[in-house]
């Protein structure tokens, strides 16, 4: 079964500095996506990245990279130069394997950033 | 581009009661799916719709389910409401592919009394 474990429930981080988010995977599927979704306390999820299990560079989106480790089974979620509006919910999501499109989620960190 | 819509926002219902809620999708998504997001079980996979047909479901009892419309327009419903049903109902589109990136709604919260 596919399973995504994010080990840190929460996490403080000061205002400019990078933080990195941990998530780890187990699949038994070659192929597979991963994502990291922000949730606000407004509660709408915002996609930030994807990497795909094939892709040999780590994604890249502004101030979001995704550390791809396929040996290790990680995917984790570097926010450079955090800001206030950064804090959040973030959920790490892999998507499912075979043809189905549905997205299996972490619980979640809750990031909170330090002015 | 508009993204994806939800209504309403808010719901207070009852138990034993039933309840329909509604997702517009991005322009041009044809693929909708519905998560339930509890503080207990986290977010968790309902179904999935594609051209008015169900493409992939979730394990969640019968009394939920749903409907995708000719202009890609999803409802879910949830009949015979329990307590446990109170939770963040979202929505996601998708362009077609199941391995296309999900965009997600603002929610409905749903509050079964």
């Amino acid at each position: 079964a596919q399973k995504i474990t994010q080990t840190q429930p929460g996490m403080f981080v000061q205002e400019k500095e990078a933080v990195t988010l941990d998530c780890t995977y187990d699949t038994s599927d070659p192929s597979y996506g991963l994502f990291w979704y922000k949730q606000p306390s407004s509660g709408e999820m915002i996609f930030l990245i994807y990497q795909g299990s094939y892709d040999q560079q780590n994604a890249t989106e502004g101030r979001y990279s995704l550390n791809f480790q396929k040996a290790r089974k990680s995917a984790n979620l570097v926010i450079s130069a955090s800001q206030l509006g950064d804090s959040a919910m973030y959920f790490c999501a892999m998507r499912g394997g075979g043809s189905q499109g549905n997205l299996i989620f972490g619980k979640g960190t809750k990031l909170s950033v330090k002015p | 581009k508009a993204g994806v819509t939800q209504t309403p926002r808010y719901l207070i219902k009852t138990r034993g009661q039933q309840v329909t809620l509604s997702c517009s999708p991005i322009s041009g998504h044809r693929s909708v799916s519905w998560y339930q997001q509890t503080p207990g079980q986290g977010l968790q996979f309902l179904f999935e719709y594609f051209s008015e047909t169900q493409r992939n479901k979730g394990n969640f009892p019968g009394r939920f389910s749903g409907r995708q419309f000719s202009n890609s327009r999803s409802e879910m419903n949830v009949s015979t409401l329990e307590l446990g049903d109170s939770a963040l109902y979202l929505c996601a589109s998708s362009l077609s592919q199941p391995s296309d990136t999900q965009y997600f709604g603002p929610g409905t919260r749903l509050t079964v009394l």
